[in-house]
Parts: C-alpha cells; structure tokens; sequence
C-alpha cells in the first residue's frame, strides 16, 4: 500500500459526459501527479500540482482540468468525455516537487466510456 | 520524450538474478536514476533510484556506470511475483521545475520456474 488514496476505482460512463477522479496524497506529501495509461499510449504524464500551485504541465487535453485544494487532495475532471478517454488514470504523490523526491503512486481509476 | 533505451524482453529463471540493463546516454549531471515496476495493471512501485553512485535497498541494487551513460538493476532471487514491466526513468526537473517522471515502453521481465 503506497498510501495514496483514489476514488472511484471504477467507472463507466457515456460519452459527451463529465467525471471527476479524486485523490488523496500520502500523509505529509505537497506534491500531487496525475497520469494517464491507455493501450496505445503507455504512462503518460498530464499535470503536477505542489501545495495548490500547477508545477508542470504534460500532454493534457483541453477537455480535461485538475486542482489541488487547501487540504491537499486532488481532483482531475474530465468533460465531453470521447471514446478515446477510455484508460487507467493514476495519482501519485511525493514529498517536495523537486527531483530528489521519491513518487508514489495509487492503484488507479479505471474509466470506460461508452 | 523519454530518455532511456531499454530491452523490450527478458526471461529470468525463479532463484536466479535478473540483470535489467538501461541506456541512458544523454544523462545531465544532475538527473537521477529512477526505477519502477508496474505489475498487470497495479499503480507502478517503486523500486530505487541513483545519482552517481551504486545503491542497495530491500528490493534490488543499482548500479550506475562511472561516466553514467547507462545502469543495471539487479534483483538478486528473483520470484515469480517480480514479473512485471519494468521502467527506466531518467527523472527531468531542476529546483523547483518539475521532477516529473516521463515513462518508457520499459522492460517486460518474465520469472520462469
């Protein structure tokens, strides 16, 4: 156990649709990552957050945003959800934002849309 | 994009080591060594990581070359339960940039017994 929390652990949903996955750092940790792993495109960075503020930006879509809140969980939200969306959406979470800093990873959301 | 080159295969017998080499020409002085393990489809774990010099935990050994241009993870009995994809990440992000980890097509290691 990584001790970094998601929710949900599943989801299926429609196109066109909006969803939000939620995560929870391990304790003591400001810096929040989010992935995305679909087939095609293994582990793909989107975005970093550290202690509220975006840090690093990947390839993410314009459909999609995320924020870290003042008690340092985070949520990604996905809108006008397509087909392609369909992967395994990880959070991961490490002390500092700066290199030296070990990541740790939750066990994932996996999102289907239909 | 990533900046290793790793072996998209390899077999290891259950007992035995397993070597998993990684290319990481184009290393900066202050980029460090990561590895990870991603089981089926479980969050990846953490395995190690290194600057310079050659590191041991519980899980494996890494050594690192002297001009630093590539390294080896070691697992030294490996089980069947290290099958999984195994990833060499050169970690980018200098201060307070970054300190992402871009992911490779990493190794497919298979335990055999």
């Amino acid at each position: 156990d990584s001790g970094v929390t998601q929710t949900p652990k599943h989801l299926i949903t429609a196109t066109g649709q909006r969803v939000t996955l939620r995560c929870s750092p391990r304790s003591g940790d400001l810096s929040v990552y989010w992935y995305q792993q679909s087939l095609d495109q293994g582990l793909q960075f989107l975005i970093q957050y550290y202690n509220g503020e975006e840090r690093a930006k990947g390839n993410i879509l314009e459909r999609f945003s995320a924020q870290q809140f003042p008690d340092l969980h985070s949520e990604l939200n996905l809108s006008s959800l397509e087909l392609g969306d369909s992967a395994l959406y990880f959070c991961a979470s490490s002390v500092g934002g700066v290199v030296g800093n070990t990541i740790y990873f939750g066990e994932g959301s996996w999102l289907t849309v239909v | 994009d990533a900046k290793t080159t790793q072996p998209p295969s390899m077999d290891c017998a259950e007992g035995r080591a397993a070597n998993l080499p990684c290319n990481h020409s184009t290393i900066s002085g202050n980029e460090y060594v990561y590895w990870y393990r991603q089981i089926h489809s479980q969050g990846p774990q953490y395995i190690i990581h290194g600057l310079k010099n050659n590191e041991t935990n519980e899980m494996a050994s890494l050594i690192i070359t002297e001009d630093r241009k590539s390294s080896t993870l070691i697992l030294p009995h490996a089980t069947l339960r290290d099958t999984a994809v195994y990833y060499c990440i050169v970690r980018v992000g200098v201060g307070n940039q970054g300190g992402k980890l871009i992911f490779g097509q990493g190794t497919e290691l298979s335990v055999k017994p």
